[in-house]
Formats: structure tokens, C-alpha cells, sequence
């Protein structure tokens, strides 16, 4: 059965420090997979894709890194903002053939950045 | 914004009422979803429209209903709803079924 753990579940930091959430999936066969950012009340919005040749994809403050072999994602941010608070989603698609691929969504990380 | 819009944002109901959630985009995407939210859990597919057509249902139980009625809007009705079916409903869409989604920004739905 494919599967995605994240962790930690919850993490409090201070603004301006940075942090690193894990990703973990057991989806077989791999496509792709995208970190996204959800605010409170909000919809997903996608920070990164990474496939299977990439191993590291930044946007801003935000870099993912992908080791396909051990079937692990990280997304780390630097210089962490207040704005930053949101729940972060790992989000794995599978590479069914044709349109019957499938997503295989986190539980998210939820992230607090304290002044 | 992400192009997605969902209304309402907020819906109160009973268990005896019959509601809509509507979502719409102008993105010129083929292909649009509805997910289901709730705490602590992975967000559940619930229904894939490819060019109108329903490609995907993912065993939800028949007192959701989806409509598409053209490439821009989707829908969900609600009838005899219970208070487990309380939760966020995302609306999602993107250009082709293979290709990053946009999320609307949910319907916080309670039932009573």
C-alpha cells in the first residue's frame, strides 16, 4: 500500500532560525513529489516538484532535497518568518501510465514560528 | 489567489438539509477535484473531473453528489449529511490530471 509519513506532526521554532521537515513514502512506481504549504483556513499552495533524476529544488527560503533510493524528502527553511506558520504537505504521485496516476497526500507537519 | 474560488466558505447545516458547494476556475484547466479535510488526517479524494467527465470516485458515500456542468465550475451536493462529514472541502484544479493542482480555499462545512 502506498504510504507518506511526515514528521515531526508539530514544530515550534523561533523566527529567524531555521528547520528541516522529513518525508518518507513507500509510493511504488515514483513520479514526482511536491511540498505544499497550507495556511490556517487556506487551500494547498505548491512551494516544489522534484521527479526522480532531481535531488534538490529551492524556491525562496525554501529547498527540498530527494533521495529517490532511500525513498526520502526534506524540505528545510532558512531564515524562518512569522509567515511561515502553516501546515506543510508531502505530497507523492505515482507513475501508474497514462491518467491513472495516483496521489498519495501527508499528514502534515504543522509549523510555528514564534517572535 | 490561485485562480480557485469556492463558494460558500463557511456552511452550517443539519442533517436534514440539502446544500451546494460551488467551485470555479478560470484557468483554463481540464481536469478538477474535490478533497475532503479533516484534522489530523491526509486529505481524501473524493471526486476527478477530466474535460466533464467523472474519472474518479473514490468510494464516497452517495449523499455526495458531484456536477460539472462545464470545464469552469464543479459542484458538490449535500444531502442527509452526518456530523463525521464535518470538515474542510478543497476544491482542486489543474491543466491536465498529471499536472500540479490549484487549490480553492475551502468550505469549512459543519454538520449538526
Amino acid at each position: 500500500k502506498n504510504q507518506v509519513e511526515q514528521s515531526p506532526q508539530s514544530l515550534i521554532i523561533l523566527e529567524g532560525k531555521n528547520c528541516t521537515l522529513q518525508c518518507n513514502y513507500t509510493v511504488s512506481p515514483f513520479s514526482n513529489l511536491r511540498w505544499y504549504k497550507q495556511d490556517t483556513g487556506r487551500g494547498p499552495v505548491s512551494l516544489t516538484i522534484m521527479t526522480f533524476s532531481e535531488n534538490t529544488k529551492s524556491n525562496g527560503r525554501y529547498t527540498a532535497t530527494l533521495d529517490a533510493d532511500t525513498k526520502q524528502s526534506s524540505l528545510h527553511i532558512t531564515a524562518s518568518q512569522l509567515s511561515d506558520s502553516a501546515s506543510y504537505i508531502c505530497v507523492v504521485s505515482d507513475a501508474s501510465g497514462g491518467s491513472n496516476y495516483k496521489l498519495t497526500f501527508g499528514k502534515g507537519t504543522l509549523l510555528t514560528v514564534n517572535p | 489567489e490561485t485562480g480557485v474560488t469556492q463558494t460558500p466558505r463557511h456552511l452550517v447545516m443539519g442533517m436534514t438539509n440539502k446544500k451546494s458547494l460551488k467551485c470555479e476556475q478560470h484557468l483554463g484547466h481540464n481536469a478538477m477535484y474535490w478533497y475532503k479535510q479533516s484534522a489530523k488526517k491526509p486529505l481524501e479524494l473524493m471526486f476527478v473531473y477530466s474535460l466533464e467527465e467523472r474519472v474518479e470516485n473514490n468510494s464516497v458515500p452517495s449523499r455526495f453528489s458531484p456536477e460539472c456542468p462545464n470545464s469552469s465550475h464543479l459542484f458538490l451536493h449535500l444531502h442527509t449529511l452526518q456530523p463525521e462529514d464535518s470538515a474542510l472541502y478543497l476544491c482542486a484544479s489543474s491543466h491536465d490530471r498529471g499536472s500540479r493542482q490549484f487549490f480553492g480555499p475551502g468550505t469549512r462545512l459543519t454538520v449538526l
